[in-house]
């Protein structure tokens, strides 16, 4: 079985543009989370989507935003970029929601200049 | 809001010592998971625990969650070079919201 896959792997924008990150899980995993790595942080919940559903959210302002396709694949959206927006972006995805084990990608890096 | 700590923040270990970290929260759990990830990867599963007072093992890893079901630790026996990595304990609240805790960050020293 192919694994969690994030597009693209690496990213650079400025200060103001915005972003859409790409997420494929697992084949008939239903459930999808978001989660922003930065080393001051740690890892941070984002949200999380089942059957294209948010079921749960973090503590994020809401130029974070996302959803999920019929075909379980999600995307992440972040408006006008921040610096402090610079971090490692993973994505999880799991049979049903909030039911282990996660499987995350390998993320995305984004990099704000 | 609910708190997550995990400590220490880092270990530095001679090979072959003993490793312990520590997770604890504020509020009562629902289930807590654990899982590492070593550097420049990303966060693999090891292990859910569920019921209070759960002791789980695997191989040289043993997981607790306490009886008030509040903390948990994960502990390495003769710590090896491939267990180095950060060590995350993820707390489940009835909500079944995931909280990351901060990690403990093992390295070994050879």
């Amino acid at each position: 079985k192919a694994g969690v896959t994030q597009t693209p792997r690496y990213l650079i924008k400025t200060r103001g543009q915005q972003v859409t990150l790409s997420c494929s899980p697992i084949s008939g995993h239903r459930s999808v989370s978001w989660y922003q790595q930065t080393p001051g942080q740690g890892l941070q919940f984002l949200f999380e989507y089942f059957s294209e559903t948010q079921r749960n959210k973090g503590n994020f302002p809401g130029r974070f935003s996302g959803r999920q396709f019929s075909n379980s694949r999600s995307e992440m959206n972040v408006s006008t970029l921040e610096l402090g927006d610079s971090a490692l972006y993973l994505c999880a995805s799991s049979p049903s929601a909030a039911v282990p084990p996660l499987h995350f990608g390998n993320g995305t890096r984004l990099t704000v200049t | 809001g609910q708190q997550v700590m995990q400590i220490p923040q880092y270990q530095h270990v001679q090979e072959g010592e003993d490793f312990t970290t520590y997770c604890n929260s504020s509020t009562t759990l629902s289930n807590i998971q654990w899982y590492k990830q070593r550097p420049g990867g990303h966060p693999v599963f090891l292990i859910q625990l569920v019921k209070s007072g759960e002791v789980k093992k695997q191989k040289r890893l043993t997981f607790q969650f306490g009886e008030a079901k509040k903390n948990s630790s994960l502990h390495i026996t003769a710590t090896q070079t491939t267990d180095v990595g950060t060590y995350f304990c993820t707390l489940v609240f009835g909500n079944e919201k995931l909280t990351f805790g901060t990690g403990t960050r093992l390295t070994i020293i050879p």
